[in-house]
């Protein structure tokens, strides 16, 4: 397996309060990606990342930021947390934008009350 | 607007029996086919993937077939086995733009 990790796992915040979530991979790959995994939605994308410094948003990205100062860390930030971003968090990385394998973390399971 | 139309949502299939998943999509510039597979609790993980000069491509029991005229492709799990209940996703991608996924499939193999 890629070696890519999530933390936290799990994460309980209320409404309006700041989350961060940090995606780390050791796999030196230039792409990286949030992703958010909803029942009847399946994968949306949330924000991806080319380089360091380099984001773009994706489908979903209203209400989250992302950060990437370095290659191996990817972090999405909810800047005011609201009860529509309760989701189970993937963090994914790979070689090529989409034409390649992407390497998906153990997700982060984030419930905002 | 859905870029990628996954069906079924969910699939029950006998163990031993032959389990379909179909995507269809209608961007033409999508050149790049993968399915994932997701077991409870993981991350989602590569199963295979296809490129559109081929209409076939088979790997191990898995087998996508690509049909380019209609825009369509599927999954085929021959001799399905209660190890391959897990979510399927189907994802289609174009050039340098990232991963367009499927709503996914829930698939049950039971004995």
């Amino acid at each position: 397996d890629a070696g890519i990790t999530q933390s936290p796992r799990h994460k309980v915040t209320e409404t309006g309060t700041p989350v961060t979530l940090r995606c780390h991979q050791t796999e030196n790959h230039r792409y990286m990606y949030w992703y958010r995994q909803d029942p009847g939605h399946g994968l949306r994308l949330i924000h991806y990342s080319y380089g360091v410094k380099d984001t773009d948003k994706g489908e979903v990205s209203d209400g989250y930021s992302v950060s990437r100062s370095k290659t191996e860390d990817f972090l999405l930030t909810l800047e005011s947390a609201t009860s529509s971003q309760t989701s189970v968090y993937f963090c994914a990385s790979g070689t090529d934008i989409g034409q390649e394998t992407q390497y998906f973390g153990p997700g982060t399971r984030l419930l905002v009350l | 607007q859905q870029q990628v139309k996954q069906s079924p949502q969910s699939l029950i299939v006998q163990k031993g029996g032959i389990s379909i998943i179909n995507c269809a999509y209608e961007n033409t510039a999508f050149d790049y086919f993968p399915w994932y597979q997701q077991f409870p609790g993981k991350g989602p993980a590569l199963l295979i993937a296809i490129r559109p000069d081929v209409s076939e491509k088979k790997e191990g029991r898995f087998t996508i077939s690509f049909n380019k005229s209609a825009k369509q492709f599927s999954l085929h799990i021959m001799d399905s086995q209660p190890g391959d209940s897990a979510t399927y996703f189907c994802a289609a991608s174009a050039g340098n733009t990232p991963l367009v996924f499927g709503k996914g499939t829930r698939l049950s193999v039971i004995a």
